[in-house]
């Protein structure tokens, strides 16, 4: 299994430019997540999903979309990049939606907006 | 909300020294708890979780951590560190049935040889 697969690993985007991040797992898990790490501030949620078509908000989801149309993959998309959105941005996913569990996480994407 | 705790930002020691970094949640019903291990350039690794039972859990690489529930506390300690064990540590909680987690701010633990 590769795991939690995310794309690109790097990126430099201009203020007000849209893109898409990818992210792939393979495991068949249900439950998947995208978090944004800012230094001293740990992780924060920003979208999640319990499984393909459904899919929620969390703690800091201004300025991004997600959607789940199969299981496998969960792609992030900034819509119009602003500074404030440079950060690295971490996947990740579990077997189920219900219930506790560990989350697996992917490499992560370093994003820069200049 | 919940909110997690980390107070210590950067913590230095010497191989072979005991390591323990605090971790305070604030939510009152049940919770999950977990430390993940970042090490330089790599994504985040489960190093531990608590559910239930056994308020002493143990992890990987002979980490452990004690979940104090009267405390709202789940430490990590390690007896004896190693160079290796340089990384960044992070706390987190998922309340109830929920899958999200809260992460703390992290802990840069840097052991000098």
């Amino acid at each position: 299994n590769a795991g939690v697969t995310q794309t690109p690993k790097f990126q430099v985007l201009k203020t007000g430019q849209s893109m898409t991040l990818q992210c792939a797992q393979d495991m068949n898990h249900e439950y998947m997540s995208w978090y944004r790490q800012d230094p001293g501030m740990g992780l924060r949620l920003i979208h999640y999903s319990v499984g393909a078509g459904i899919t929620d908000q969390g703690e800091v989801p201004n300025g991004y979309n997600v959607s789940r149309s199969t299981t496998e993959d969960f792609p992030l998309r900034l819509l119009s990049a602003a500074p404030s959105q440079t950060s690295v941005y971490f996947c990740a996913s579990s077997l189920s939606g219900r219930g506790p569990d560990e989350q697996y996480f992917g490499p992560g994407t370093r994003l820069t907006v200049t | 909300a919940q909110s997690v705790s980390q107070h210590n930002h950067h913590v230095i020691l010497s191989e072979a020294a005991s390591l323990e970094l605090g971790c305070n949640y604030s939510y009152g019903g049940t919770v999950n708890l977990f430390w993940y291990v970042q090490y330089p350039g790599q994504h985040l690794q489960l190093l531990l979780k608590y559910f239930s039972g056994d308020p002493l859990v143990k992890g990987i690489k002979g980490f452990e951590a004690e979940f104090i529930k009267s405390k709202f506390s789940f430490n990590l300690r390690k007896p004896s560190v190693q160079w290796s064990d340089t990384a960044e540590y992070f706390c987190a909680v998922a309340s109830g049935s929920a899958r999200q987690l809260t992460f703390g701010s992290g802990t840069q633990l840097t052991v000098l040889p």
